[in-house]
């Protein structure tokens, strides 16, 4: 699987905009870009993907750069439960792929009150 | 609507012993992982199932770990003559599958064990 790379840590105030960076410069073609969070004591949560536009949910956003090598996950008002590490995560869509996760260390964000 | 359960929580066992983890998935989900979290890591794959066939085992570490899911639904994650090593927390997730040539790809993670081999 390509592999990615985040920031070990990032820090944000309550209620301000977050924006978690990804590199993932050994991207295919038919990779997609999964966003999983790992609240304390809990396991993963998925938070958003995409393949190559870029997406909105009730969690987040989602911007894909224009030649896929890198992404940022957004949320537009952090609040103190979404502190948690965040997973950037390629899965490929092809051949006989079923949509098994490889996670890297991920991004630890802290929220200040 | 129900997530995906495990159980137990926590199990506490000393080295040597033979413990076994339970995995309740989403009902009507196709596809079951098991990963593996050691403490300060991020999770890592052990093996996979669809339905009752298990596809990849490349990830359990050695042939002390078996994994089972005979129905199609329940999965149970066996650990022969634990060792401290396999301290960890054992993660079960749960997708939908492929249908209809998509692969629905987002797996719903259960809380985990927490094994702790004294």
């Amino acid at each position: 699987d390509a592999k990615t790379t985040q920031p070990n840590s990032m820090e944000s105030n309550e209620e301000e905009p977050v924006h978690l960076p990804c590199n993932h410069s050994t991207i295919s073609g038919t990779d997609y870009i999964h966003w999983y969070r790992q609240l304390p004591s809990q396991g993963p949560e998925y938070v958003i993907h995409g393949l190559t536009s870029n997406v909105n949910n009730r969690m987040a956003s989602l911007a894909i750069a224009e030649d896929r090598k890198s992404s940022t996950l957004i949320l537009h008002r952090a609040t103190l439960r979404d502190a948690a590490v965040y997973y950037c995560i390629l899965t490929n869509a092809g051949g006989t792929s079923y949509g098994k996760l490889t996670f890297g260390q991920g991004t630890i964000l802290t929220v200040h009150p | 609507g129900a997530g995906v359960s495990q159980s137990p929580r926590y199990k506490v066992a000393k080295r040597g012993q033979d413990v076994a983890l339970r995995c309740d998935p989403i009902s009507g989900h196709v596809s079951l992982f098991w990963y593996q979290q050691a403490l300060g890591q991020g999770p890592e794959f052990l093996t996979y199932f669809q339905n009752e066939a298990q596809l990849d085992k490349s990830g359990l570490p050695s042939d002390r770990f078996f994994a089972e899911r005979p129905e199609g639904s329940v999965s149970t994650l066996k650990i022969q003559r634990t060792q401290q090593e396999d301290s960890a927390v054992y993660l079960c997730a749960s997708s939908r599958g492929t249908s209809g040539g998509y692969t629905y790809n987002e797996q719903f993670f259960g809380p985990g064990t927490r094994l702790t081999v004294l």
